[in-house]
């Protein structure tokens, strides 16, 4: 059984960076059967997949293209975990942020959420 | 993108049956078997109830399942039971650039 522990800032000023981290149990960030994922919901956006890395005997990354210009999602394989950075917040980046783990486009595990607001 | 379609709101009585819709286009729902349900109870994460059209994970009640024709896919969930009321949500990988689309989500209230 994967499990996702997220951590990271609740509130971040609007041309900051917002920065989270996703911790792993139960499997390995470099597994080659492994795909992690960070998610964002908000009333206004709905649910929207940002980004997730993978290892295939190299490392891949892929962005959604509305944030593609502003974001990066890095693994850490010292401490099992993947980030999520996003730049130049504005109020519109204010949501609920998940990661999450699956392949083949599914979320199966979810982490338990961090609420980010984009205020000054 | 716009999002998958869903209806806002469906509704049945315990014991009942409902269905609920994702529709899409030939580049995401028609167009791949990758299409998930979620379900999501008011403050907790979403759960993975569905994957890859008709898959139950480990876990999920027998009493969801899913199945797609052309470019809608559907969600049914047979033998209501007060625990089944909350959020419904569905996604799929889609060939644009944006990946995965997600619906606008489906509030299930069981009567």
């Amino acid at each position: 059984q994967v499990q996702l522990q997220q951590s990271g800032p609740g509130l971040v000023k609007p041309s900051q960076t917002l920065s989270l981290t996703c911790a792993i149990s139960g499997d390995s960030v470099s597994s080659n059967n492994a795909v992690w994922h960070w998610i964002r919901q908000s009333p206004s956006r709905g649910l929207e997949w940002l980004g997730r890395t993978y290892y295939r005997s190299k490392w891949y990354t892929e962005y959604a293209v509305s944030v593609k210009s502003r974001i990066t999602v890095n693994p850490d394989t010292s401490k099992n975990q993947f980030s999520l950075q996003l730049n130049s917040v504005t109020p519109e980046d204010t949501a609920m942020y998940y990661c999450a783990s699956g392949t083949n486009w599914k979320f199966h595990y979810w982490g338990q959420g961090t609420h980010v607001t984009v205020s000054s | 993108q716009s999002a998958l379609t869903q209806p806002a709101s469906v509704s049945g009585s315990p014991g009942q049956s409902v269905t609920i819709s994702c529709t899409g286009t030939s580049s995401d729902v028609g167009g791949y078997n990758y299409v998930s349900w979620y379900q999501q109870h008011p403050g907790k994460a979403p759960k993975l109830m569905i994957y890859e059209v008709s898959n139950r994970p480990s876990g999920v009640s027998y009493r969801f399942s899913g199945s797609k024709s052309g470019n809608t896919a559907s969600l049914t969930i047979s033998g209501l039971q007060a625990e089944d009321e909350a959020d419904y949500y569905c996604s799929t990988y889609t060939s644009s650039g944006t990946f995965v689309l997600f619906g606008g989500g489906t509030k299930l209230t069981v009567l």
